[in-house]
């Protein structure tokens, strides 16, 4: 079906290291492909998000990679802090206003 | 207030009630949407309007009823729900919902209980 789905459910990270955290869709009409962090108690919030005609896009201390190839997304968060413990979605377009979103990933950052 | 608000944030209702959630955004725009996330489930898509014409059904069942009066305002009329429907309820708006894609900006979420 038209889903997206992360590889792992959760992720444990030392603060200061990087974080990766992976993303499988299934759409290869989709455009868009978009990350977001939801953090306990709030809405999910937009990190970045990149078109289809692009392989990598950095923003803050986050860098998002897509591979067309083989229908995978990844989000690059450097440096990680506490402030990064949440729960990550990726998500894609399977119409311009359609958003799919995966299962999504927490992210916990170990002191 | 600023960018997308929802009321209320917990709700606790019997199968029997009738309650109405809602959201108002204040970022101008002209499209609106309302999510489910339930536990262990993907954020699914329930409603979307466009300039206040309801553009999407996402096959939801007629106990959940939306209305969206102007392009800030949208409700989530409920009634005769199932103990199932619990979940969070999410509200968002974007620019327009259209032929391009738009970022869309979340509210904080319902929590909704249905007993």
């Amino acid at each position: 079906g038209e889903s997206v789905g992360l590889h792992l459910p959760t992720l444990s990270v030392q603060e200061g290291d990087n974080s990766i955290i992976n993303c499988a869709y299934s759409n290869s009409a989709s455009d868009y492909f978009i990350w977001y962090k939801q953090e306990s108690g709030k809405g999910p919030q937009f990190i970045i998000d990149i078109r289809s005609n692009m392989d990598k896009r950095q923003g803050q201390r986050v860098t998002v990679l897509l591979n067309k190839t083989v229908k995978h997304l990844s989000l690059q968060i450097a440096a990680t802090q506490p402030g990064d413990s949440a729960v990550y979605f990726c998500a894609e377009t399977p119409s311009p206003y359609k958003l799919s979103f995966g299962a999504g990933t927490t992210v916990t950052v170990r002191a | 207030e600023t960018g997308v608000t929802q009321t209320p944030r917990h709700l606790v209702m019997g199968m029997t009630n009738k309650k109405s959630l809602k959201c108002e955004q204040h970022l101008g725009h002209n499209a609106m949407y309302w999510y489910k996330q339930s536990a262990k489930k993907p954020l699914e898509l329930m409603f979307v309007y466009n300039f206040k014409e309801q553009t999407e059904n996402n096959s939801v069942p007629s106990r959940f009823s939306p209305e969206c009066p102007n392009s800030s305002h949208l409700f989530l009329h409920l009634h005769t729900l199932q103990p199932e429907d619990s979940a969070l309820y999410l509200c968002a708006s974007s620019q327009e919902a259209s032929s391009s894609y738009n970022e869309q900006f979340f509210g904080p979420g319902t929590r909704l209980t249905v007993l």
